[in-house]
């Protein structure tokens, strides 16, 4: 069965501190990978997108970038982390294979905290 | 543009009545529809989903949405709201063979009380 990994959990960072969050899944080929920001009291918001290896799309100009080094695995990162930037991630799959179902399996999310 | 909308930020039940969280979109096209639940800190689960084909749908958890094309909305339902059902409620849409993927709504916050 596929499975979605997502670390660490929670991560208490200075401002202008590097940033390093990992996203893997298991069990899935060529799947679609995602990145999403939640801050409180607000809805999700779309940060990066990526259908292959080496390919981002970007969706708001911020302060992170996002790469794909591996076909399972979503890498989400900032040289330095901003007060703005707390929030909760999320990374996201979707199977490319099957677009007609595209439904989304998400991480248990990322709770940052920048003081 | 593209937007889904969910225009209540919270609301708030007594155990046992009836739930209806709304949700509105505006898109070109009949995009494909979602609801997800999300517990405190934790991932998004799906309840439920609509591509195509009857307009009520069935989703885990004993709730159901309807798609109505005319009002463009898509309202999740729960005849009998339980405590556990006490979560943040997300509305989200997608375009068919879009690599984009998913558009949130705001989120609706569900309380229940005892």
């Amino acid at each position: 069965s596929q499975t979605i990994h997502q670390w660490p959990a929670t991560l208490v960072q200075p401002v202008g501190s590097p940033l390093s969050l990992e996203c893997t899944v298991e069990g899935t080929s060529n799947p679609n990978l995602y990145w999403y920001r939640q801050a409180a009291g607000r809805g999700l918001q779309l940060l990066f997108y990526s259908v292959g290896i080496g390919q981002i799309s970007s969706e708001v100009p911020q302060n992170l970038s996002a790469s794909r080094p591996q076909d399972r695995q979503f890498i989400l990162s900032s040289k330095k982390l901003l007060l703005s930037d707390s929030g909760f991630y999320l990374c996201a799959w979707v199977n490319q294979d099957r677009l007609m179902n595209t439904e989304a399996f998400f991480g248990q999310g990322t709770r940052l905290t920048v003081v | 543009a593209q937007s889904v909308t969910q225009p209540d930020i919270h609301i708030t039940v007594s155990e046992g009545a009836s739930l209806e969280l709304r949700c509105n979109y505006s898109y070109g096209a009949t995009p494909y529809l979602f609801w997800y639940v999300q517990s405190p800190g934790q991932g998004l689960q799906l309840l439920l989903k609509y591509f195509s084909g009857d307009t009520l749908v069935q989703g885990i958890k004993g709730f159901e949405a309807e798609f109505k094309r005319s009002q463009s909305s898509f309202n999740l339902r729960k005849p009998s709201v339980h405590w556990s059902d006490a979560a943040e409620y997300f509305c989200a849409v997608s375009l068919p063979g879009s690599a984009r993927q998913l558009t949130f709504g705001s989120g609706t916050q569900l309380t229940v009380l005892p």
